[in-house]
């Protein structure tokens, strides 16, 4: 298993601003996946992190809007660029451990408020 | 203290078979729960929330307050359903609490 970490847990912010999301694994993994998921809604895959690579983004999601970072196994940052109330959201971090596709571990999320 | 225990690391079922997947939780306030499932080689997606008592792929979850519960069930099982099944918590800051999760296996 791997027990992962988000910074911050829960955070209010005004619109137009930017904010950084932590995750931090406690062993290293090759896939990392950023989530949202929005107040009433399901969880919505944002984009998957490999280090030593870009993002990959899935669609309706931009790298201007959601830069994310991959600096090394244990670790990658979201941000959330030129905030607007719709980001409001939790945002969740996940690890596939390498060579296992059919398990996810989930961190705690962020809660995003953009007022 | 605030957890999900899903005691199951492996559950394994006939076709046709009724399929309970356990969740326990430990909670002071009123909870709000989910299942998540995770098909092979597929993302998490949301499966169904206490909160809005539906069905989804014929799962159903009822909360139980005096067992803090929130199994997951199904009449007959269906080779489909075999997946990794997690259930979650929000916790009092708002943030989600996962279970281990289960991976269910149906039998042809």
């Amino acid at each position: 298993s791997a027990v992962i970490s988000q910074k911050p847990s829960r955070d209010i912010c005004q619109r137009g601003t930017s904010l950084t999301i932590q995750c931090q694994v406690d062993s290293q993994v090759t896939m990392m996946f950023w989530y949202r998921q929005q107040p009433g809604q399901s969880l919505t895959l944002i984009a998957t992190a490999n280090q030593g690579s870009e993002a990959t983004y899935e669609s309706g999601f931009v790298i201007d809007k959601f830069p994310i970072s991959r600096p090394n196994l244990t670790f990658s940052t979201l941000t959330v660029s030129n905030m607007s109330p719709e980001d409001s959201s939790i945002y969740l971090c996940s690890v596939e451990p390498s060579g296992n596709t059919d398990t996810q571990y989930f961190g705690p999320g962020t809660r995003l408020t953009v007022l | 203290a605030q957890r999900v225990t899903q005691p199951e690391k492996l559950l394994s079922v006939f076709k046709g078979a009724p399929v309970e997947l356990k969740c326990n939780y430990s909670y002071s306030g009123s909870p709000e729960l989910f299942w998540y499932v995770q098909y092979s080689r597929q993302r998490l997606q949301l499966l169904l929330r206490h909160i809005s008592r539906e069905s989804i792929k014929g799962f159903t979850a009822d909360l139980n307050k005096g067992e803090t519960s929130f199994h997951l069930k199904k009449p007959f099982a269906q080779e489909e359903d075999s997946a990794m099944y997690y259930c979650a918590l929000v916790a009092s800051n708002y943030q989600l609490i996962w279970g281990a999760g289960t991976k269910l296996i149906i039998k042809p």
